[in-house]
């Protein structure tokens, strides 16, 4: 069956670092993969699309890789700030009758220490 | 307000009532969405509907009815609560942001089921 795994323990890192998180799959392959953010008691709010013939895809201070091959999606936060604290959720396209359907993965939670 | 609104925001009832929740949005997207949240599972997919008067079952839809008449409108029925469908449900429409395909997610609506 197919599967998304995030890294279900939170990252905690220092204000400036880079955080990377971690989006792995099996028994998919999808067109592309999607990066949601959600902050405590809201739903979650699109970041950012890749595409599977794309390598990297860069907004702001986030960066996203794909790689079809290993089956997995990294995000980047480059010089993260405590506002950057939240669970970022990846979701995948699963086919279905026809459309495409999101499948989500259960989050990572990112807190960002001042 | 432009957007995707639930009502009620919180609601509280009984084993064995009919609750309704309710969901709007106004861009007149074709695909809507229920997802629960709950702690270990993530967004589990309920029901998604691609039109109005066409929908279809997703990954928990046992307990739940939908209906779609007007696309603007979703809403999701729990015929008899069980405790078990305490949760925080989330309504979704599909909508393109900067040509990429995202869903749009409303602020949810925290159900207790006593």
């Amino acid at each position: 069956s197919q599967k998304i795994e995030q890294n279900s323990e939170a990252l905690n890192i220092q204000e400036g670092k880079t955080a990377t998180l971690t989006c792995n799959y099996t028994n998919y392959s999808p067109a592309y993969l999607q990066w949601y953010r959600q902050d405590p008691g809201r739903g979650p709010v699109f970041l950012l699309l890749i595409r599977e013939n794309e390598k990297e895809k860069r907004k702001e201070r986030l960066k996203v890789t794909f790689d079809t091959t290993l089956k997995q999606s990294l995000f980047h936060i480059t010089a993260s700030q405590p506002a950057d604290s939240a669970t970022y959720l990846c979701a995948l396209p699963g086919l279905s009758g026809g459309s495409y359907i999101p499948t989500f993965g259960r989050g990572t939670s990112l807190i960002v220490h001042p | 307000d432009a957007g995707i609104t639930q009502s009620p925001r919180y609601k509280i009832t009984e084993t064995g009532r009919q609750v309704t929740l309710m969901c709007h949005q106004t861009w007149s997207h074709s695909y809507m969405f229920w997802y629960r949240q709950d702690l270990g599972h993530g967004l589990r997919l309920i029901y998604y509907s691609a039109a109005a008067d066409i929908t279809d079952k997703g990954e928990v839809p046992d307990g739940y009815v939908v209906s779609r008449s007007k696309t603007e409108n979703f809403p999701l029925t729990l015929e008899s609560a069980t405790r078990s469908q305490t949760s925080v449900y989330f309504c979704a429409s599909r909508g393109t942001s900067g040509y990429q395909e995202t869903q749009y997610f409303g602020p949810g609506t925290r159900l207790l089921v006593l």
